[in-house]
Formats: structure tokens, C-alpha cells, sequence
């Protein structure tokens, strides 16, 4: 009974093809977002989706292209994959964003560019 | 724009040795303050939130202040199973997202 559940765990791949990462939770959270972490464990929001509606999108390239078919799940395609793409993503969602309600967040997707 | 600083970069300790980490944090208007642990391999993990001035939340040995500055995780006579990376994030008002620091990452030797 995961609460946020992201897949798959590693994903190995070279430049240029096209990859997606899933993310469900089942918290009933309204706003999920997409993590960005760094080789220096720095985490940099990417995107943020409330009620299936994009309400954030940070400076992200357009090869980067977010998907909610429900509340419940966010997906991430990424187009041309390019080498510093690599990273882990991790998915996240939140109860309320705007009482400051914590980030309860998946065990991420390693993703290696080679 | 919200920015956090954490330091130490990195702290040794000894088992039994208490210690605290640093949050500095520049935000517009204060949501909260959030405090997570990441051990290597997973996501993050929420320990607390922080929401004004002079709050204090504790779990077993860990505590969290916090000033309208800075934010302390102190903890008391840490063991082994407390190594793992403690990240501070802040929400503001203005950017409706958490904003992050680079994180302390915490080793506790037996």
C-alpha cells in the first residue's frame, strides 16, 4: 500500500530516443508535483499539477511534456533525451499546497543518459 | 525569489554526540517550514513543519525550531540509524512551491 508509487525505478538509455516515467498516489492528495535531483542530492521543482490542471512549469525544456489523466497519476514523457537529463526524478503530491502541507514523495526514477 | 542555505555540508558524529543543523531561509510570506530525511535510494520522508516563530516540533531525538530567520534540527544523543541526508524546504506565500536546500548529510559512527 504504497502512498506514492513511481516507475520504474531505473531507466538506462541512450541520447536521443524517448522515455516515460509513471507516478500514481494513492493518498487522494489534489496537487502533484515532479522532483528534479541533481547528482549534488539538489531538489528543483520541474512541474506541478492540481486537480489535473498545470499550475506550475518551471524554466523546463519543451523536450519535457507532463500528463494527469486523474488526480491520481502524473506522468512524465521526455523527448531527445540528452545527456544531462540525467538525474533522479522523483514524483510528489500534497494535501493542501496552500496551507503549507508537506511533500510526500515516490522513491524516484533514476534515469541515465548514456 | 525564496532561497535556503543549509550548513554543515556534512557532519561526523559519534554515537551519543548531539549536534544540530542549520537552515537559513529568505522567503515572502512564510507557509511553512518543512524538514524531510532521505536515505540513500529513497524519496524523502517528512519529519516536520514549522509554521511560525518560536514554534518547536519534536520526534523521538530530534527537535525543530525556528526563528524568522533560521530554522535548527537538533539532535540529541544521535544513533547509527539517523545517518541519512536532512533536507530544510520553505513555502512562501508567493511561489506556492517548496524551495529546497542542498541538504546535511549526517553520518553517526557506532
Amino acid at each position: 500500500d504504497t502512498a506514492v508509487s513511481q516507475t520504474p525505478k531505473y531507466l538506462v538509455t541512450q541520447m536521443g530516443n524517448d522515455k516515460s516515467i509513471k507516478c500514481e498516489q494513492n493518498l487522494g492528495h489534489d496537487t502533484m508535483y515532479w522532483y528534479k535531483q541533481d547528482s549534488k542530492k539538489f531538489l528543483k521543482i520541474m512541474f506541478s499539477y492540481n486537480n489535473k490542471e498545470l499550475i506550475i512549469n518551471e524554466t523546463v525544456p519543451n523536450r519535457f511534456s507532463p500528463k494527469s489523466p486523474d488526480k491520481a497519476h502524473l506522468n512524465l514523457h521526455i523527448n531527445s533525451l540528452e545527456l544531462g537529463d540525467s538525474a533522479v526524478y522523483f514524483c510528489a503530491s500534497s494535501q493542501d499546497p496552500a496551507s503549507g502541507s508537506p511533500l510526500h514523495f515516490g522513491n524516484g526514477t533514476r534515469l541515465t543518459v548514456t | 525569489e525564496d532561497q535556503v542555505t543549509q550548513s554543515p555540508e556534512a557532519l561526523r558524529l559519534q554515537e551519543g554526540e548531539s549536534s544540530s543543523l542549520n537552515c537559513s531561509y529568505t522567503v515572502s510570506g512564510l507557509r511553512g517550514l518543512f524538514w524531510y530525511r532521505q536515505d540513500p535510494g529513497k524519496g524523502p520522508e517528512f519529519l516536520f513543519t514549522l509554521y511560525s516563530a518560536g514554534e518547536k516540533k519534536e520526534k523521538e531525538r530530534l527537535k525543530a525550531t525556528l526563528t524568522k530567520k533560521e530554522s535548527f534540527l537538533h539532535i540529541t544523543a544521535p544513533k547509527p540509524e539517523d545517518s541519512a541526508t536532512y533536507l530544510c524546504a520553505v513555502q512562501g506565500v508567493a511561489a506556492g512551491k517548496s524551495t529546497f536546500g542542498d541538504g546535511t548529510t549526517l553520518t553517526v559512527k557506532p
